[in-house]
């Protein structure tokens, strides 16, 4: 099975701190992403990754950078936390078909990471 | 733009009842990918099913069935014989045009399974 694992489970910051959180799949995946799960709101993407230092805006990248050094992890990075990002963060991996562009690749997922910014 | 909405915020069912969650989308692509995600407790969000826009029958996973009514862009999950296990946030989501695995996500329904 695909094994998705996030560093932390639940993670206090005070404001202003730079916060890492990390993501590693052993799966040999080429894709990776960052999302970010809010109550009313679903999950919307921040950032994603096709490929070792490769990155792609998504829907809500302020405030956020990523690092793909290696193509098993991938980091999402605050750079100075605010309370406005206290939320479940959710990364996940998957396949790629290359050249088809298929649309039932599903994504798996590590078991999210809350973080309270205080 | 694709879209995804969810419009039951929660919803409740006896055990052994059958259940539908509704999930209706937005977009103008030909070709896309509808996916349902179980998510419990624990956090981890799991695959339940899926349909492709192109596939003459609607997808069935064990208890899990999808209602896709593609006149009307909607991909209903139905649950038959709820358990106490089916609890959890249940979220629908659709692939992006073009193919490719950045999905985009309802804003979810929270489902209780009750004795």
């Amino acid at each position: 099975d695909v094994k998705v694992t996030q560093s932390s489970r639940y993670l206090v910051k005070r404001t202003g701190e730079k916060v890492f959180l990390e993501c590693v799949q052993d799966m040999d995946h080429e894709n990776m992403f960052w999302y970010r799960q809010d109550p009313g709101l679903g999950l919307r993407l921040i950032y994603f990754s096709y490929d070792v230092k490769m990155k792609e805006k998504g829907d809500i990248p302020e405030g956020y950078s990523v690092s793909r050094e290696k193509k098993e992890r991938f980091s999402l990075i605050l750079e100075s936390a605010s309370t406005n990002q206290t939320s479940m963060y959710l990364c996940a991996s998957a396949t790629t078909r290359k050249p088809a562009a298929a649309t039932n690749e599903k994504l798996f997922f590590g078991s999210g990471t809350q973080l309270s910014v205080l | 733009a694709q879209k995804i909405t969810q419009t039951q915020p929660g919803m409740f069912v006896q055990e052994k009842e059958a259940v539908t969650l509704d999930c209706t989308y937005d977009t103008s692509d030909p070709s896309y990918g509808l996916f349902w995600y179980k998510q419990p407790s624990s956090g981890e969000m799991i695959f339940l099913i899926y349909q492709g826009s192109y596939d003459q029958q609607n997808a069935t996973e064990g208890r899990y069935s999808l209602n896709f009514q593609k006149a009307r862009k909607s991909a209903n999950l139905v649950i038959s014989a709820s358990q106490l296990g089916d609890s959890a946030m249940y979220f629908c989501a659709m692939s992006p045009r073009g193919g490719g695995n950045k999905l985009t996500f309802g804003t979810g329904t929270q489902l209780k399974v009750e004795l």
